[in-house]
């Protein structure tokens, strides 16, 4: 099992809809968790970290679920600028040194 | 605003040369990253580095090296470049809050 899955979608979402995904990770200690956002042939950006009691940023709403070992990320109003793939990232603490696995993405396309 | 440069967006290189990719931090990030990022595959991390002079394995570390004089900078060395070696690489820096912070990356081509 990877230690960090993600649904490759896909997502095709109207716009102003709402979407949202999940990512599993496999190391229950696992502290740190952050989504990013990766555009087309661009570098990946901190979209935002995820909390243990849920965080919100505008738009954008992440929690995190510690009993099922899942975050989640849900977008509100989609955007036609939401297209992107979204990087799941987490810290399984299970080396020295920050060493932050990525899931494989999941793709959104939001649609006119 | 953080900064990662690294030194080239496009690099095409011959089988068997030695290849550079510099990277440069302007935050005094104690944290900087390799990783390669290849369609289907993710983000991969290559080697890392948490302070000068010290240097930690990544997932995928063979055939690659990295050096870090200066706690800025952080170079990543293709010893004997191969074809499987093309890909895409980004350097990433991070503080201690552990927010990475890349740089646009590297398109290298290895022909």
């Amino acid at each position: 099992r990877k230690e960090v899955e993600q649904d490759p979608g896909p997502f095709n979402v109207p716009e102003g809809a709402t979407v949202a995904f999940n990512c599993t990770y496999s190391n229950s200690a696992s502290q740190s968790f952050f989504w990013y956002r990766q555009d087309c042939r661009k570098e990946p950006k901190l979209l935002m970290s995820v909390y243990s009691s849920g965080n919100e940023d505008g738009r954008f709403t992440a929690q995190l679920n510690r009993a099922s070992q899942y975050i989640s990320l849900l977008i509100r109003d989609s955007k036609l600028s939401d297209s992107a793939t979204y990087l799941c990232v987490v810290n399984p603490l299970l080396a020295a040194g920050n060493k932050l696995t990525f899931g494989g993405g999941t793709r959104v396309l939001v649609k006119p | 605003d953080v900064k990662v440069t690294q030194s080239s967006r496009y690099l095409v290189k011959r089988t068997g040369e030695k290849v550079f990719l510099e990277c440069v931090q302007d935050m005094d990030h104690e944290n900087m990253f390799w990783y390669r990022q290849d369609p289907g595959l993710g983000l991969r991390l290559i080697y890392f580095s948490y302070d000068v002079k010290m240097k930690e394995k990544g997932d995928i570390p063979e055939g690659y090296s990295v050096s870090r004089e200066k706690k800025e900078r952080f170079s990543l060395i293709l010893e004997s470049a191969s074809t499987n070696q093309t890909s895409m690489y980004l350097c990433a820096s991070s503080g201690q809050d552990e927010k990475l912070f890349f740089g646009s990356g590297t398109q290298l081509s290895v022909l």
